[in-house]
């Protein structure tokens, strides 16, 4: 009930293709949807988030569909660039009861950005 | 303003020992939540902290335990160290506890148990 499924597990992108990682949840509780980068040897930042009350949230380059009866959501990378080159979490959380502060991620998504 | 601070970095115990890791949020955030990252598992929550209580808790044995102090500095514990516990343990602070509120990870303690 609190997974939060991830694929691809690896993805490889030419310099300025499109790269896009999916997710999908089973909790229909989940109410907050963020999407975190790591490096090697870093913590995870967060690079943007959704909320279920909106279908799609962009900034920069990067874009959150999001999916409310299918339980799934992706990002897409658009104009990928070597830098973006890291591993990529999807997460989960629904705010209330005894859930604070507790994040369910994917599995993490390597992408690899060839120049 | 500075960024989560985990101390230390890397650590080398042995079965059977225990550790102690320490994680200083970002000035102002109360909430501070702890993660255990490994390959096989992925990020798994072990337990978050407000105001010195424990509000949450993840699905992990009692060899670990967690504390927060009033400056909401917190540290986690784990005792009878075995093999599994290898990991990279996360610190991540928050301004409230509670959803909507961005979630700031330190670098991460590596835990090797040998």
């Amino acid at each position: 009930q609190q997974q939060v499924k991830q694929s691809p597990q690896s993805l490889i992108v030419q310099k300025g293709g499109i790269s896009i990682i999916n997710c999908a949840y089973e909790n229909t509780a989940f109410d907050y949807f963020p999407w975190y980068q790591q490096f090697p040897g870093k913590g995870p930042a967060l690079l943007i988030a959704i909320r279920p009350d909106v279908s799609e949230k962009k900034e920069g380059r990067f874009t959150i569909s999001f999916n409310k009866s299918a339980k799934q959501f992706s990002l897409h990378i658009m104009d990928s660039q070597p830098g973006d080159s890291a591993t990529y979490f999807c997460a989960a959380s629904n705010d209330g009861g005894t859930s604070y502060g507790k994040l369910t991620f994917g599995q993490g998504t390597i992408l690899t950005v060839h120049p | 303003k500075a960024g989560v601070t985990q101390t230390p970095r890397y650590l080398i115990k042995t079965r059977g020992q225990q550790v102690t890791l320490s994680c200083s949020p970002i000035s102002g955030h109360r909430s501070v939540s702890w993660y255990q990252q490994t390959p096989g598992q992925g990020l798994q929550f072990l337990f978050e902290y407000f105001s010195e209580t424990q509000r949450n808790k993840g699905n992990f044995p009692g060899r670990f335990s967690g504390r927060q102090f009033s400056n909401s500095r917190s540290e986690m514990n784990v005792s009878t160290l075995e093999l599994g516990d290898s990991a990279l343990y996360l610190c991540a602070s928050s301004l409230v506890a509670g959803t909507y509120n961005e979630q700031f990870f330190g670098p991460g303690t590596r835990l090797t148990v040998l």
